[in-house]
């Protein structure tokens, strides 16, 4: 089975700009978790998809979004880069997401970098 | 809120020696669930043991296994016969099981610890 995966894998962006992120889960997996990893803040939970629906978000500002398709793809966007974004983002899935302690297996990762 | 500490950023071995990289957390919750990952230079995340808190038999995964002390919410890693291929950042993480749905896919993290095995 092909593992998670992430596209782009490098981004360089100027402020301002808005960044599309795209996750793409292991078959069969409908739930998909975004993570921000920062040298200062470590990892951090952005938000949870699961059947398109977000059902948990963490403490991000409104300009990171993100969307599920029914193909359990994942995007997120950011809005307005600022540069404190620049990180490495991380997505996650996990089978069936029905049981919150679901095992998530990761992708290799965005390194988004914001001049 | 939970919270996740590694209180030991860095951390060294010698091959085939064995080694223990700690943890501790905090939360009001009974039933939770406990990771390490792995995340080497190459940056791919990967699992490494898993422990629900409602079993009393500590996890172990062939050269790796947690000692998980429930009362003291304390949650360490053994990595015996250490090898190379071990030198990573190991982070501890926490996933709640609330009915209230704010336990949903969130892993919470700890800072890390910066393994590195030496030849």
């Amino acid at each position: 089975k092909a593992g998670v995966t992430q596209t782009p894998r490098y981004l360089i962006k100027t402020r301002g700009q808005q960044v599309t992120l795209s996750c793409s889960p292991i078959s069969g997996h409908r739930s998909v978790s975004w993570y921000q990893q920062t040298p200062g803040q470590g990892l951090q939970f952005l938000f949870e998809y699961f059947s398109e629906t977000q059902r948990n978000k963490g403490n991000f500002p409104g300009r990171f979004s993100g969307r599920q398709f029914s193909n359990s793809r994942s995007e997120m966007n950011v809005s307005t880069l600022e540069l404190g974004d620049s990180a490495l983002y991380l997505c996650a899935s996990s089978s069936t997401g029905r049981e919150k302690s679901d095992t998530q297996y990761f992708g290799p990762g965005t390194r988004l970098t914001v001049l | 809120a939970q919270t996740v500490t590694q209180s030991q950023p860095e951390m060294s071995v010698q091959e085939a020696e064995t080694v223990t990289l700690s943890c501790t957390y905090d939360t009001s919750e009974n039933n939770y669930y406990l990771f390490w990952y792995k995340q080497p230079p190459s940056r791919q995340m990967i699992l490494v043991i898993r422990q629900e808190a409602y079993k009393q038999q500590n996890a172990t995964e062939n050269r790796f296994s947690v000692n998980f002390q429930k009362a003291a919410k304390s949650f360490s890693l053994k990595i015996s016969d250490s090898q190379l291929g071990d030198t990573a950042m190991y982070f501890c993480a926490f996933m709640g099981s609330n009915a209230g749905g704010t336990s949903y896919g969130k892993l919470t993290f700890g800072q890390g610890t910066i393994l590195t095995v030496h030849p």
